[in-house]
């Protein structure tokens, strides 16, 4: 069970926007500020969003993260076929003295 | 670029021991934390440890406090990670990851396969 909860899938169809949730608790993300991967299968993890809603270079505008109290959320415009993937959520807990992760959400695009 | 090169990874026995290392490049190692980073096959993400840029500091997760050590040499630019007792629930990929403060891990390494089987 992990201490972030997101949503096991999402799926939308190709050109439409979806967005992956992240609830936590004030901890964690009501405290912290949060990031978001993306992996495929058989590859490692990718940073899309660091401090809640800031991109890496490179990262498209398309993708946009934001933050509400004790939850975050992941937006993606525009859907293609290649935004297929896993996506983590993850955060520091102030408790725990640790690291934090969501179970992930598998997006489908239809 | 930054590079991170993870190796060590290995089948071992219930009971045993292994060290992961991760060699860095393209940065420079002694100003960043970095953390190792587990996925168990067909699972989530699991924070494994995190060591501050000079060492004198070390976070563990629950599951592995007293059993894994977390290490650095910076002028060899490598992350290690000595794990005894393994377990079962240890196999995964192990993941080492250039971790800025407490807010994100940028960039990660490819992983190395540990797997705990007798």
């Amino acid at each position: 069970q992990s201490v972030l909860t997101q949503p096991p899938s999402v799926s939308a169809a190709p050109g439409q926007t979806v967005t992956i949730s992240c609830s936590g608790s004030n901890s964690n993300i009501g405290n912290n500020y949060v990031s978001w991967y993306q992996q495929f299968p058989g590859t490692a993890p990718k940073l899309l969003i660091y401090e809640n809603h800031k991109r890496p270079s490179g990262i498209p505008d398309r993708l946009s993260g934001s933050k509400s109290g004790t939850s975050a959320t992941l937006g993606i415009t525009g859907l293609q076929t290649g935004d297929e993937a896993d996506y983590y959520c993850g955060t520091w807990d102030t408790s725990l003295s640790a690291w934090v992760f969501g179970g992930g959400t598998k997006l489908t695009v239809l | 670029e930054v590079q991170l090169v993870e190796s060590g990874g290995d089948l071992v026995q219930p009971g045993g021991s292994l060290r992961l290392s991760c060699a860095a490049s393209g940065f420079p190692f002694n100003n960043y934390a970095m953390s190792w980073v587990r996925q168990a096959p067909g699972m989530g993400l699991e924070w494994v440890s995190t060591i501050t840029d000079s060492g004198d500091n070390r976070y563990y997760a629950d599951s592995v406090k007293g059993r894994f050590t977390i290490s650095r040499d910076n002028p060899k630019n490598t992350l290690y990670l000595q794990m005894s007792s393994l377990r079962a629930e240890d196999t995964a990929v192990y993941y080492c990851a250039q971790t800025h403060g407490t807010t994100e891990f940028d960039p990660w390494g490819q992983g190395t396969l540990v797997t705990v089987s007798s």
